[in-house]
């Protein structure tokens, strides 16, 4: 069965400094990866997505994540958080042949001055 | 830029009531899906919808449960008799196109929810 990991509850950092939330996967074949950000009251927004092709991919709001095969891994990272990157973070899945996408159980990020 | 709208934000209801939670899906979009997260759960799918029809469904979207394009542009989600255990995020969906048949799995862009609480 697919499964979707975000070992990372909760996660602290400075203004500036570097953000990585980690997602793991498990699932045969490659999956369709997204992730997701919740700002309070908001909804869900798409900040990127994995399909094929290069495995890094940029987001919006300066994101990229990069998909290592090996290690059914879709990293999300930023080189320089900002206070307004705090909000919760969704790493989810869909494979081909399924409607629906499977979501880890988020990362909240904390950022401080 | 086109988004997903829900009403209403916050519904609060007895145990054993009717709800329905509405959504106003992108315009352009052929596919429509609802998601549910109980609070410190994982976002969990529920419905989805296609066609005036349910093109699949989990195991959580029992009989309580039915969903509705009434006309052009909302898409609704009833619970018949709401239990406390309904209580959570409720997050309508809608994408272009979907993964079923083989096709490339096409994006689902998230209204912000509505969050039902059930007493």
């Amino acid at each position: 069965a697919q499964s979707v990991t975000q070992p990372d509850i909760h996660i602290t950092v400075s203004e500036g400094a570097s953000l990585e939330l980690r997602c793991n996967y498990s699932y045969g074949a490659t999956p369709y990866l997204f992730w997701y950000v919740q700002s309070p009251g908001q909804g869900l927004q798409l900040l990127l997505k994995y399909f094929s092709g290069d495995t890094l991919v940029q987001g919006i709001k300066g994101f990229e994540a990069e998909f290592k095969r090996s290690q059914s891994s879709f990293n999300l990272r930023k080189p320089s958080v900002h206070w307004s990157d705090a909000a919760e973070y969704f790493c989810a899945v869909g494979i081909t042949g399924a409607n629906n996408l499977f979501f880890g159980t988020g990362t909240r990020l904390t950022v401080i001055p | 830029e086109p988004e997903v709208t829900q009403t209403p934000s916050h519904q609060v209801t007895q145990m054993g009531q009717e709800v329905i939670l509405r959504c106003v899906p992108i315009s352009n979009h052929l596919y429509f899906y609802w998601y549910r997260q109980i609070l410190g759960q994982k976002v969990e799918f529920l419905v989805s919808f296609y066609n005036n029809e349910i093109s699949e469904k989990s195991e959580i979207f029992d009989d309580q449960f039915s969903v509705e394009r009434p006309d052009g542009s909302n898409f609704t989600l009833k619970i018949r008799s709401t239990k406390l255990e309904d209580s959570a995020m409720y997050f309508c969906a809608s994408s272009l196109g979907d993964a079923l048949w083989g096709q490339i799995f096409d994006t689902q862009y998230f209204g912000p929810g509505t969050r039902l609480t059930v007493l």
